[in-house]
C-alpha cells in the first residue's frame, strides 16, 4: 500500500533557528513529491519536486528530492513566527486517475 | 479570482440528518477532490472526479456520495450523518495529474 511518512510530527523552535522537515514515500509509479503549508485554513502550495538532487528555493524555504532514498527534506532558514504552520508532504503517482497521497504533516511552532 | 469556493464554512448536524457540501471552482480544472482532515490523520481522500460526469472512490468513501454534473461543481453528500463524520472537509482541484492542487478554505462539520 502506498504511503507517505513525515517526521517529526511536531517541532518547536525559536525564531531565527533553521529547521529541517523530513518526508519519506512509498508510491507506486512515483511522479512527483509536493510540499504544502497549512496555516489556519486551506493548504497552500510550496514546491513540486520531480527530479532527484535539484533544489527548489523560495525565499527562506528550500526543498530537495532524493529518489534513491525515496525521501525529501524541506528546509526553513532564519525562521519567523509566521512560519508556524502544519507542513504537508504528498506523493503523486504517474498513472492517470492516481491521486496525491498525503502524509500526516509536521506541526511547526516558532517561539518569538 | 475566486479559485476554489466551499459552502458552507461551518455546519452542525444531528445524527441521521443529511446535507450536501458544495465545491465550486472557476479555473476550468478537470480534476476535483474531496478530502477530510482529522487531528493526527492528515488529509484522507473521500471521492474524486477526473472530469464532468465522472466520480470515483478514494481512501475513505463509506457514508458519502458525490456528483459532478457540471465541470465547475463537485458536491459531497452525507445521507445519514454519524458522529464519526465530524471533521474538516477540504475540496481541491487541479488542471491535470502532475500539477499542484488548489484547495478551498474548508468546511468544519460537527455531527452531534
Amino acid at each position: 500500500e502506498d504511503k507517505v511518512v513525515q517526521s517529526p510530527l511536531s517541532l518547536v523552535v525559536h525564531e531565527g533557528d533553521t529547521v529541517t522537515l523530513n518526508c519519506s514515500y512509498e508510491v507506486t509509479n512515483f511522479r512527483s513529491l509536493l510540499w504544502y503549508k497549512q496555516e489556519k485554513k486551506a493548504p497552500t502550495f510550496l514546491f513540486m519536486l520531480t527530479s532527484s538532487g535539484i533544489e527548489k528555493k523560495s525565499g527562506r524555504l528550500s526543498s530537495i528530492l532524493d529518489k534513491k532514498e525515496l525521501s525529501s527534506i524541506l528546509n526553513i532558514t532564519a525562521t519567523q513566527t509566521g512560519d508556524s504552520a502544519i507542513y504537508l508532504c504528498a506523493g503523486e503517482a504517474m498513472n492517470r486517475d492516481d491521486k496525491i497521497i498525503f502524509g500526516k504533516g509536521t506541526r511547526l511552532h516558532i517561539l518569538p | 479570482n475566486a479559485g476554489v469556493t466551499q459552502t458552507p464554512k461551518f455546519r452542525v448536524l444531528k445524527t441521521g440528518q443529511s446535507m450536501t457540501l458544495l465545491c465550486a471552482q472557476d479555473m476550468n480544472h478537470e480534476y476535483m477532490y474531496w478530502y477530510r482532515q482529522d487531528p493526527g490523520m492528515g488529509l484522507r481522500l473521500i471521492h474524486y472526479s477526473v472530469g464532468e460526469g465522472t466520480t470515483a472512490k478514494g481512501e475513505v468513501p463509506d457514508g458519502y456520495n458525490v456528483s459532478r454534473l457540471k465541470k465547475q461543481n463537485f458536491l459531497l453528500g452525507l445521507e445519514s450523518a454519524a458522529p464519526s463524520q465530524t471533521s474538516v472537509y477540504f475540496c481541491a482541484s487541479s488542471y491535470s495529474t502532475g500539477t499542484s492542487y488548489t484547495f478551498g478554505s474548508g468546511t468544519r462539520l460537527t455531527v452531534v
